[in-house]
């Protein structure tokens, strides 16, 4: 079992629709919890980033924490065609500046 | 300076030969990072700089791969008698670490070297 798991997809949704995307993970130490988007052929780009757990909010985008469940999750609201992308969720332990990252979800907002 | 950049953005080699890539940190970052990333995968570490100290290595970091970042700035990581499974995309990142516990370590990346070994 990989320490961080993550649903390749595609999935795809019409314009407009909410976007849910979810990591799991196994190790309990990971504390900073990210989000990156990645185009094709491109560097991940940072989205959110988050410390613990609880909610943290930046315009359509919302990142959830929940350790007790070792699950985080970004939801995307009135989602449009530019952002269809791949969804990287990344996590690290305190005393590491490695972050693991989980495999993507493709994602697909169809017109 | 906008962001951080690598060269070449891609890479033909045969199988047997020395490839070479480098890797330009954003300017005030005094920490970079080597990852690997294959079709359909997250991003694998390889390696870290603090400044030009090399401080941690994967076990992914075959003998034939080395890196460097003389005078701490940019970095090269070279990959020695290729193989066709070192085949894909290699991604630098970098991040400002300030020493106080707020520091969250952002990383950025940049485009990646997209590597095919035939």
């Amino acid at each position: 079992q990989k320490e961080v798991e993550q649903d390749p997809g595609p999935l795809s949704v019409p314009e407009g629709a909410i976007v849910s995307l979810n990591c799991t993970y196994s190790n309990s130490a990971f504390q900073y919890f990210m989000w990156y988007r990645q185009y094709s052929r491109k560097g991940p780009e940072l989205l959110m980033y988050t410390y613990s757990s609880g909610n943290k909010e930046d315009g359509r985008f919302t990142a959830q924490v929940d350790k007790s469940s070792k699950y985080i999750s970004l939801f995307i609201r009135d989602s449009q065609p530019s952002d269809s992308a791949t969804y990287l969720c990344a996590m690290s332990s305190g005393g590491s500046y490695i972050p693991t990252f989980g495999r993507g979800t493709s994602l697909i907002v169809h017109p | 300076d906008t962001g951080v950049s690598q060269d070449p953005r891609h890479k033909i080699t045969k199988r047997g030969q020395n490839v070479t890539f480098r890797c330009d940190p954003i300017s005030e970052h005094n920490r970079l990072y080597w990852y690997r990333q294959t079709l359909g995968q997250g991003p694998e570490f390889l390696t870290y700089f603090q400044n030009e100290a090399q401080l941690e290595k994967s076990r992914l970091l075959s003998d034939r791969f080395s890196a460097e970042r003389p005078k701490g700035s940019f970095s090269t990581l070279e990959i020695q008698r290729t193989e066709q499974g070192d085949s894909a995309m290699y991604l630098c990142a970098s991040s400002h670490e300030s020493g106080l516990a707020t520091s969250t370590d952002t990383q950025y990346f940049g485009p990646g070297t997209r590597l095919t070994v035939l």
